[in-house]
């Protein structure tokens, strides 16, 4: 199956710093991918939808200037937390399809400690 | 509005036994339905998924999921469960193929000798 890989797997830093994360499709190209935020026992949420090539679409309630996503090329997409504050505190998961297919394959997931 | 629910927040079976997780769906056409399973501190893997056709659909690791119309559902099965199963299983089904996929809350499954 097509693989999804994210980079770092976690990363602690300091409140007020800004972390990058990295989703990549491994072995396909993915017009579109997904940024998803999960709490401890909670399911995933939402965050925003990246477009190659074009702005972001943020979901409902999500700050897209505090979460900055870039979708340069049709195998990657980051996310950049800037000004990181310890309610950032989560585990981001990025999803892909690829392009024409219909389903998603997951990154593993990046945690996040904001201390 | 289009959603995915899993009444069932927590499950325990003892190894061996069978499993069967819920899931109910609200969609006015048929739509695209997955399940996914995420061990502690990593991401989803996909389990199996229905599009269209034998509405019995076998996945990885001996799990299989029937589609049911007229229940609105897509419940996952397995007739024997193993310790290495424990993990949480994910609900989830797109309005449509390249959209965002609209997860269920969660079944944690926990499995015991």
């Amino acid at each position: 199956g097509a693989v999804v890989s994210q980079h770092p797997s976690w990363v602690i830093c300091k409140s007020g710093t800004s972390v990058k994360i990295e989703c990549r499709s491994l072995d396909f190209q993915a017009t579109t991918m997904f940024w998803y935020r999960q709490f401890p026992k909670q399911s995933l949420m939402l965050m925003a939808t990246s477009n190659e090539g074009s702005k972001a679409t943020y979901e409902q309630g999500v700050e897209k200037d505090k979460f900055l996503i870039n979708h340069a090329s049709l195998t990657l997409s980051t996310l950049t937390v800037t000004s990181a504050h310890p309610e950032d505190s989560s585990f981001y998961i990025c999803s892909a399809p690829p392009a024409g297919g219909d389903t998603q394959y997951f990154g593993p997931g990046t945690r996040l400690t904001v201390l | 509005a289009q959603s995915v629910t899993q009444p069932d927040i927590h499950i325990t079976v003892s190894e061996g036994a069978s499993l069967e997780l819920r899931c109910n769906y609200s969609y006015g056409a048929t739509p695209y339905l997955f399940w996914y399973v995420q061990s502690p501190g990593q991401g989803l893997q996909l389990l199996l998924k229905y599009f269209s056709g034998d509405t019995l659909v076998q996945g990885i690791k001996g799990f299989e999921a029937e589609f049911k119309r007229s229940q609105s559902s897509f419940n996952l099965r397995k007739p024997s469960v193993h310790w290495s199963d424990a993990a949480e299983y994910f609900c989830a089904g797109p309005p449509s193929g390249n959209t965002p996929l609209v997860f269920g809350k969660g079944t944690r499954l926990s499995v015991i000798a």
